[in-house]
């Protein structure tokens, strides 16, 4: 098993240009989550999943939308970069009511 | 008021040192509770879920005080190789149990 995958590794955006973090398990874990973390301020969550085709937002998801139309995949998107969205990103799932998470090794997001 | 505080050291402690974080949570509904460690631009991995009557694996020994609301994490004999930032992870129900939210994270040093 690959575990939770993400790509790209790194990125570099212009202010205002779109983009899609891509993430991928292949636990079948029915619940997966983004989150991001800068520097002093922990993980913090953007939005979740529960399971294809149910998706809801976190502490911080301005910004940010997301589609779960398979178990295996949960994409990030923003919208319209902007620099306050230069950070790590985090994928992870989890198997099982209120269980362990797995991550992602991360994508690190610099917004210009 | 966060919903999980930590205090973000450093703890500066030599090599066989015992050390102990602690970390508060706000929702009393909380029902799973977990440290992970994270290694300097990795990702998060589970160290060890913390149990009501609390838990030990090795060196480590997990709390939890439901009436304070806290969960501690004690590490007996430190090695170099604990160096780590160590997260405290409380999920948030009623809304759903896989809604989870971390700690800023406490960093541990361990000198020779």
């Amino acid at each position: 098993n690959a575990g939770v995958t993400q790509t790209p590794k790194f990125q570099v955006l212009k202010t205002g240009q779109s983009m899609t973090l891509q993430c991928a398990q292949d636990m079948n874990h029915e619940y997966m989550s983004w989150y991001r973390q800068d520097p002093g301020m922990g993980l913090r969550l953007i939005h979740y999943s529960v399971g294809a085709g149910i998706t809801d937002q976190g502490e911080v998801p301005n910004g940010y939308n997301v589609s779960r139309s398979t178990t295996e995949d949960f994409p990030l998107r923003l919208l319209s970069a902007a620099p306050s969205q230069t950070s790590v990103y985090f994928c992870a799932s989890t198997p099982g009511w209120g269980g362990e998470q797995y991550f992602g090794p991360g994508t690190r997001l610099t917004v210009t | 008021r966060k919903e999980v505080e930590q205090d973000p050291g450093p703890f500066n402690v030599p090599e066989g040192a015992t050390v102990a974080f602690n970390c508060t949570y706000s929702n009393s509904a909380s029902q799973s509770f977990f440290w992970y460690r994270q290694d300097c631009r990795k990702e998060p991995k589970l160290l060890m879920s913390v149990y009501s009557s609390g838990n030990e694996d090795g060196r480590f020994t997990a709390q939890l005080n439901r009436a304070s609301q806290y969960i501690s994490l004690l590490i007996r004999d430190s090695k170099l190789s604990d160096s780590a930032t160590y997260l405290c992870v409380v999920n948030n129900p009623p809304n759903n149990f896989n809604k989870f939210y971390f700690g800023s994270g406490t960093k541990l040093n361990v000198k020779p």
